[in-house]
């Protein structure tokens, strides 16, 4: 079955403790992207990659880190949590160049 | 950080109604629009992807349309029933970034 998917599916975790949300899509998909959820606001782009080793910032990459070793996986970093990237997280993937995303089905963080 | 409008934020239709939504975006520099719709504990899925001025879309009872010139998207749902409540999600593409939208939540009643 086509999928991205993530890991894990909620994590609670105390400040500074570093943590990696795993993303990891079976489609031969070129982009990846991770996005936030906030109550009020659309989902907001955090970093994306457009292949192997290319992965560029979004509009809100501040206090997170990615890398795009593998086409098919694309972890999200935090080195040192604050109680403000408390979030619904989404990794998503698609083909280069005017195809929808295909969602994963999203990492709830809490930060204490 | 471009700006993407959704209108309205809200909506309580009876079923059998028929409602639609609106999205407005730059209408400069325009690579592509995407609808999503988003059920509750689930994952946005993807709708349509729309590329060209004028571009209509249909799927079943939803359909859209494109207006790149003045900036606007229209969603459309043709007797809307209880099983369209969701979350519908409407995202720009400028270069390789996609933004999206608030969200116009839509609640459909037997």
């Amino acid at each position: 079955e086509a999928q991205v998917t993530q890991n894990p599916r909620y994590l609670i975790t105390v400040t500074g403790k570093k943590l990696t949300v795993t993303c990891s899509q079976n489609m031969n998909h070129e982009y990846m992207s991770w996005y936030r959820q906030d109550p009020g606001l659309g989902l907001r782009q955090i970093y994306y990659s457009m292949n192997v080793e290319v992965t560029d910032k979004g509009d809100v990459p501040e206090g997170y880190k990615v890398s795009r070793k593998e086409k098919r996986n694309f972890p999200l970093i935090l080195e040192s949590p604050s109680p403000n990237q408390t979030s619904l997280y989404f990794c998503a993937s698609s083909f280069r160049g005017g195809h929808g995303y295909t969602f994963g089905s999203g990492t709830r963080l809490t930060v204490v | 950080i471009l700006n993407v409008e959704q209108s309205p934020q809200s909506l309580h239709v009876q079923e059998g109604d028929s409602t639609n939504f609106t999205c407005s975006f730059p209408s400069s520099n325009f690579y592509a629009l995407h609808w999503y719709r988003w059920e509750t504990a689930k994952s946005p899925e993807a709708l349509f992807v729309m590329t060209l001025n004028g571009d209509e879309k249909k799927k079943g009872r939803i359909s859209a349309t494109l207006n790149t010139k003045e900036g606007y998207s229209y969603l459309y749902i043709k007797g809307s029933q209880p099983e369209d409540s969701a979350t519908y999600l409407c995202a720009f593409r400028y270069g390789n970034k996609l933004v999206f939208g608030a969200g116009t939540i839509l609640r459909v009643k037997s």
